[in-house]
């Protein structure tokens, strides 16, 4: 298994462009969620879902859509990229149950000039 | 969810237990305390979770004290492996997930 694969690993853009990265899990977990992580810090949530076609904001949403239409996709927009999402993203997934185990991807690096 | 507070950083022996803690003083009856560790810039990885027990499993042991307001995760026998940014969580199942600042450990030879 592949478990949480996320694509791309690492994009250069420049201000105000828009880019798409893809989080895909092949565990048939119904939980997924997107993170942010800047130099130095903890990991910031950004978005995450409970099931197929359902979102929810987390502590840093703005400036941020995601959508997912399939179980086992999570995507994460930026329509108008800032260099303040300069960072590295994560995303996760977990089975729906009271185990709090997160499996997470590699990360995607995002660098916006 | 209830906020948790651990140092910044801690440092161990190598060989030696490794003895990390956390305040969690406004838990809830029904939140769950989770630990996760972070090695350079990989994927967090989830290490031991627990309620009220105290909980141990292959890689840690967890010591959640008897009011709850605090826990210890202990790594019995400290590798250089072992270096990483480790996590306390407590939350509310099964949805939100915050991870704070961390503990960086460092485990010297």
């Amino acid at each position: 298994n592949a478990g949480v694969t996320q694509t791309p690993k690492f994009r250069v853009l420049k201000t105000g462009q828009s880019m798409t990265l893809l989080c895909a899990q092949d565990m048939n977990h119904e939980y997924m969620y997107w993170y942010r992580q800047d130099p130095g810090m903890g990991l910031r949530l950004i978005h995450y879902s409970v099931g197929e076609g359902t979102t929810a904001k987390g502590e840093v949403p703005d400036g941020y859509n995601v959508s997912r239409l399939k179980k086992q996709n999570f995507l994460l927009g930026l329509e108008s990229a800032a260099p303040s999402q300069t960072s590295v993203y994560f995303c996760a997934s977990r089975r729906q149950a009271n185990t709090g185990e997160l499996f997470f991807g590699e990360g995607s690096r995002l660098t916006v000039l | 969810d209830a906020k948790t507070t651990q140092p910044p950083s801690m440092d161990c022996a190598e060989g030696r237990a490794a003895n990390l803690p956390c305040n969690h003083s406004t838990i809830s009856g029904n939140e769950y305390v989770y630990w996760y560790r972070q090695i350079h810039s990989q994927g967090p990885q989830y290490i031991i979770h627990g309620l009220k027990n105290n909980e141990t499993n292959e890689m840690a042991s967890l010591i959640i004290t008897e009011d709850r307001k605090s826990s210890t995760l202990i790594l019995p026998h400290a590798t250089l492996r072992d270096t990483a940014v480790y996590y306390c969580i407590v939350r509310v199942p099964p949805n939100d997930m915050r991870f704070g600042a961390g503990t960086r450990l460092t485990v010297k030879p």
